[in-house]
């Protein structure tokens, strides 16, 4: 079965600090991952995509990393504001075509304390 | 910002009740999808569309259905509602390619009394 496994389900740190949340998936054959940022009340929003050729790749204070043998992500956060509280979604599409289909993870709820 | 809207954002009503949530976007994309999402869970596809006149039923199960007859145009009805179908459903589309980003809409809470 297809899944999207995210930790920790939930994180609290501190206004400036750094932090990592994880997924790991089991989706076969991979195509694509990406990580959402959904702020309470509102849609999901892309942060990042990876396809399986790409290890790494950032989008401002957010990076992502991949690594499709292990079958592992990582999106980290650096120095971290009160506007990163949302919950981190990571998405993996087994098919890059039109037919491709998508398996969210459950999310990692991160608040940020001034 | 995506430019995918939906109304209402809210909305609280009695069983059995006919209701239909809007979703509406300007980008010309081709495929669009409703999802459900309870608090704390994954979101679950419930219907999808490559087009006009074309809709698909999602993985997961759903007494809703959808039309779509114009390319920027995704309602969802339900014909009688339950307490059971109290959710978050988001709206998303898509363009056509190989990365197959989604641009979701803010969302609806539905709650049925």
């Amino acid at each position: 079965k297809n899944q999207v496994e995210q930790s920790p389900q939930s994180l609290i740190i501190l206004e400036g600090k750094n932090c990592t949340l994880q997924c790991n998936y089991t989706v076969s054959p991979f195509s694509n991952l990406r990580w959402y940022k959904q702020d309470t009340g509102r849609g999901p929003v892309s942060l990042t995509i990876m396809t399986f050729s790409e290890n790494t790749k950032s989008n401002g204070r957010y990076t992502a990393t991949l690594d499709a043998d292990t079958k592992q992500s990582s999106l980290h956060i650096t120095a971290s504001q009160l506007s990163d509280s949302a919950s981190y979604i990571c998405v993996v599409s087994d098919r890059g075509s039109t037919l491709g289909r998508l398996y969210f993870g459950r999310g990692t709820q991160l608040t940020v304390w001034p | 910002e995506a430019d995918i809207y939906q109304t209402p954002r809210y909305l609280v009503i009695g069983t059995g009740k006919k209701i239909t949530l809007e979703c509406s976007q300007t980008m010309g994309h081709d495929k669009m999808y409703w999802y459900q999402q309870d608090p704390g869970m994954e979101l679950h596809l419930i219907h999808y569309s490559y087009g006009v006149n074309s809709t698909e039923k999602g993985d997961l199960s759903s007494e809703s259905t959808v039309s779509r007859i114009r390319t920027e145009h995704f309602p969802l009805t339900l014909e009688s509602a339950r307490p059971s179908h109290t959710s978050q459903y988001l709206c998303a589309s898509s363009e056509r390619g190989t990365t197959d980003t989604q641009y979701f809409g803010p969302g609806t809470r539905l709650t049925v009394l």
